[in-house]
């Protein structure tokens, strides 16, 4: 079955913790990409790859940290966690021409 | 990177075609246009996607006019089911998306 699969998909931590969300794919996509959903603020992209070794920022990529060193996984980094991370985070990955298939969210609280 | 503008929501009742359209006026000459639709808790899920004139699938069509800066996702007698946000994208082929914040749609019996 293909999928995205993320985890954990629930993390209560403090500040100033490192952390990782990991995201895998199995449908051989060479796009990927990490979102954050806060209420009234929609989707804001945040990192994305377009390939193995090739990342870029998106429009909130400050306090993040990502690495592409295989094609299947996507892992999103917090190096020292803030409260104002809070949020729910989407991993995607996509084929041609802007069609993404998201992964089930993490819902991260930095306390 | 070409923004986008929708209406923040919309009512509608069961069996009603609804439409909801989106304002691209910076939309670049590769930008295809693509929307997807999410329930609360989920991922964003494709629905659709288009150039120009009109794409049609089994869940809905997507009209595009001739100069592009506008678009119109319609579904056909919807149901309490598509009670959902619904958003438009514009973007060539993988790089930066942006969102927004769509359109929360609300299906009522």
């Amino acid at each position: 079955e293909a999928q995205v699969t993320q985890n954990p998909r629930y993390l209560i931590t403090v500040t100033g913790k490192k952390l990782t969300v990991t995201c895998s794919q199995n449908m051989n996509h060479e796009y990927m990409s990490w979102y954050r959903q806060d209420p009234g603020l929609g989707l804001r992209q945040i990192y994305y790859s377009m390939n193995v070794e090739v990342t870029d920022k998106g429009d909130v990529p400050e306090g993040y940290k990502v690495s592409r060193k295989e094609k299947r996984n996507f892992p999103l980094i917090l190096e020292s966690p803030s409260p104002n991370q809070t949020s729910l985070y989407f991993c995607a990955t996509g084929t041609a021409y802007n069609e993404q298939f998201f992964g089930p969210g993490t819902r991260l609280t930095v306390l | 990177l070409a923004k986008t503008t929708q209406p923040i929501s919309m009512d509608s009742y069961e069996g009603q075609e609804v439409n909801i359209t989106c304002s691209h006026n910076n939309i670049a000459t590769n930008d295809y246009i693509t929307w997807y639709q999410q329930f609360p808790s989920q991922g964003p899920r494709f629905i659709i996607q288009g150039y120009k004139t009109k794409v049609t699938n089994e869940v809905a069509s997507l009209f595009i006019p001739a100069d592009r800066k506008s678009s119109t996702l319609s579904l056909p007698r919807v149901s309490l089911s598509d009670t959902a946000v619904y958003y438009c994208l514009v973007g060539d082929n993988f790089n930066k998306f942006y969102f927004g914040s769509g359109t929360k749609l609300n299906v009522k019996p």
